[in-house]
């Protein structure tokens, strides 16, 4: 099984700042037959599902606000949210989907 | 945008099998390509996937359940359930319904608000 770890488990940061969270995979998610990353990141609300908020790393779902951006290739990934605003308090996961089984990262808590 | 909803029990014995199903609106569950996936979170943990079911008829199961698990999709009620026997308090959790978009691109863009099953006698 590929293992996601993400970095830090938990964050505070200040209204408008930028916040940074890190997802690092056990093993490559890059196929060498194309040039994609198979890593997702997701929001999460208390009592909500999981939203989908970027895929193959850094293709913003329609909807999702520009200020969320995904970067990284290969093992190491980085979720960045400028501009911090209050309804983006949530905890926030990545997902590989290069292979199976599909695995999560354990999430990171995001404070405002 | 479809919507899922997450419906069976809340409570299940110990050694007894949880059917849920999910029902799909907004869209058909015969897309091209979609996969029909169950999701399940452990208090205060993270998630896990349990399995999908894909529009070609095929199922994948996450490994560490194999043994214990059924997913189909029934076209005729725009449903699919997930069956998973020898349940134990180790199964307490949140299970999710979702879509991944296809085989080769499986994230999640649309999820059911979830069903809590917790386990005990």
């Amino acid at each position: 099984d590929i293992v996601m770890t993400q970095s830090p488990d938990s964050l505070a940061v200040s209204l408008g700042e930028r916040a940074t969270i890190n997802c690092k995979s056990s093993q490559t998610v890059l196929p060498s037959s194309n040039n994609k990353n198979y890593l997702a990141w997701y929001q999460q609300k208390p009592r909500q599902p999981p939203k989908l908020l970027i895929y193959w790393a850094s293709t913003r779902e329609s909807g999702v606000p520009d200020r969320f951006s995904g970067s990284g290739s290969g093992t190491d990934f980085t979720l960045t949210i400028s501009s911090l605003q209050a309804e983006d308090a949530a905890v926030y996961y990545c997902q590989q989907y290069h292979s199976l089984p599909l695995t999560f990262g354990q999430g990171t808590k995001l404070e405002i | 945008q479809v919507q899922l909803q997450e419906s069976g029990p809340g409570l299940v014995k110990p050694s007894q099998t949880l059917s849920l199903t999910c029902t799909v609106s907004g869209g058909t569950i015969s897309s091209a390509g979609t996969c029909w996936t169950w999701i399940r979170q452990h208090p205060r943990r993270g998630l896990e996937w349990i399995g999908y079911a894909c529009y070609t008829g095929d199922t994948y199961y996450n490994p560490s359940l194999k043994s214990r698990l059924t997913i189909s999709v029934d076209t005729s009620k725009n449903q699919f359930s997930l069956k998973v026997t020898s349940m134990t308090a180790a199964d307490t959790a949140v299970y999710l319904c979702a879509r991944a978009p296809s085989k080769a691109a499986d994230w999640f863009d649309s999820w059911g608000r979830g069903i809590l099953v917790t386990v005990s006698s």
